[in-house]
Order: C-alpha cells, then sequence, then structure tokens
C-alpha cells in the first residue's frame, strides 16, 4: 500500500524559509506516469495547490505563489522536498504531500499523505 | 484567473439525493475531480474524469459535468457522507480547486 509521510520543524518564524520533506513508501518515487507534490490547507479553510514534480525534476507551480515555491525530488531517498520563501502567517497550513496520476487528459491526485501543520509564527 | 465556485453548504436528509454543484467558465470543456474530506483527515478522492470512481467508492457516488457546472451526486446519503467536498480541475497547467462545500446530513 502506497504510503506518503510527510516530514519537517513544527514551526517557522515570519520572512524565513519553510521546508518539508515527504517520503514515499510502498511504492518508487520514480514510476513512470505519476507526479508527486504538494497541497496546502490554512486552518479551516480551503485546498491550494503549491506544486508537482516528476521523478526527472520537471516541476509545475502554482503562479500565485509568485515563485517562493522550489519543489526537487530524490530519488535515492524516494523522497521529495519543498521549500517556501519568505513566509508569513498567511502561509499557516496544514501541508499535504500528494500522488498526482497523469490519467490521459485527466490528472487527478489519488494519494495523500496525513498532512502537517506547519505555523508560521515568532 | 480560472475559478471554480461551490456553494458553501448544503443539507440533506438520510436517504435523499444530495447535488453538489462545481461553476466555473466552460467547465464541461475541462475534467473534474472531487474530493472528500472528514474532519481531522486527509482529503480522499471520490471521482476522477467527470464520472468515474476509484476502487473502493460506493456506488452512490457519481459526477456529471457539462457547460459551465460539475456536479456532485450523492444517492441515498447516509449519515457517513457527511464532510466537505472539494471540485478541483486544471487550467494553464495549475490545479485550481474550489472553495468546498460542507455536506450536513440530518
Amino acid at each position: 500500500q502506497l504510503q506518503l509521510q510527510e516530514s519537517g520543524p513544527g514551526l517557522v518564524k515570519p520572512s524565513e524559509t519553510l521546508s518539508l520533506t515527504c517520503t514515499v513508501s510502498g511504492g518508487s518515487i520514480s514510476s513512470s506516469g505519476y507526479y508527486w507534490g504538494w497541497i496546502r490547507q490554512p486552518p479551516g479553510k480551503g485546498l491550494e495547490w503549491l506544486g508537482s514534480i516528476y521523478y526527472s525534476g520537471n516541476t509545475y507551480y502554482n503562479p500565485s505563489l509568485n515563485s517562493r515555491v522550489t519543489i526537487s525530488v530524490d530519488t535515492s531517498k524516494n523522497q521529495i522536498s519543498l521549500k517556501l520563501s519568505s513566509v508569513t502567517a498567511a502561509d499557516t497550513a496544514i501541508y499535504y504531500c500528494t500522488r498526482l496520476n497523469l490519467a490521459v487528459a485527466a490528472n487527478y491526485f489519488d494519494y495523500w499523505g496525513q498532512g502537517t501543520l506547519v505555523p508560521v509564527s515568532s | 484567473s480560472f475559478e471554480l465556485i461551490q456553494p458553501p453548504s448544503l443539507s440533506v436528509s438520510p436517504g435523499q439525493t444530495a447535488s453538489i454543484t462545481c461553476s466555473g467558465d466552460k467547465v464541461g470543456d475541462k475534467y473534474t475531480s472531487w474530493y472528500q474530506q472528514k474532519p481531522g483527515q486527509s482529503p480522499i478522492l471520490v471521482i476522477y474524469q467527470d464520472r468515474k470512481r476509484p476502487s473502493g467508492i460506493p456506488e452512490r457516488f457519481s459526477g456529471s459535468n457539462s457547460g459551465n457546472t460539475a456536479t456532485l451526486t450523492i444517492s441515498g446519503t447516509q449519515a457517513m457522507d457527511e464532510a466537505d467536498y472539494y471540485c478541483q480541475a486544471w487550467a494553464s497547467s495549475t490545479a485550481v480547486f474550489g472553495g468546498g462545500t460542507k455536506l450536513t446530513v440530518l
């Protein structure tokens, strides 16, 4: 059974960089046909896609984040990582690691991690 | 930019049909997915490619998409279906989510 597990510091200070790692188990991150990425959810609010990456390193990002997001992949560790720079309180959210299934013209998020809450506070 | 609009809330009696709408400009030209999220849990996929159900999702969940509206329909709604539901589509290589609909079964 595929599992995605997020990890990272529990608190980030304003203006600093938020860093998270997602470890994939029960499957290879190098499998063709899937992107891996991040979706976040501020407490009590809706879902926002941050970006997704292929095992080759090809990435797609949400343009609304103004280039603050960087997603990278480490196939040797079966992991992806997220960096979000210049954070503010508005970046406080649950961050989910996700698998994006590349069906023909109908990509969808078929696996989600349990999520990790990252508060931004001084 | 492309937006998906959902009603914030919907109430339905047990056994009745719940229809959750997702409106967007020519959303019928795109494929939509639907996600269910119960309190304190991660979202799960319940519909993809407008109308397909992943394995393990009950048959009472169905989807449609035409014109400017995609719809998630839950037939014979059960108490366990009480949750937040989000629609999602792709526009210009960006994943867009609707604001979510809180479904109450009472």
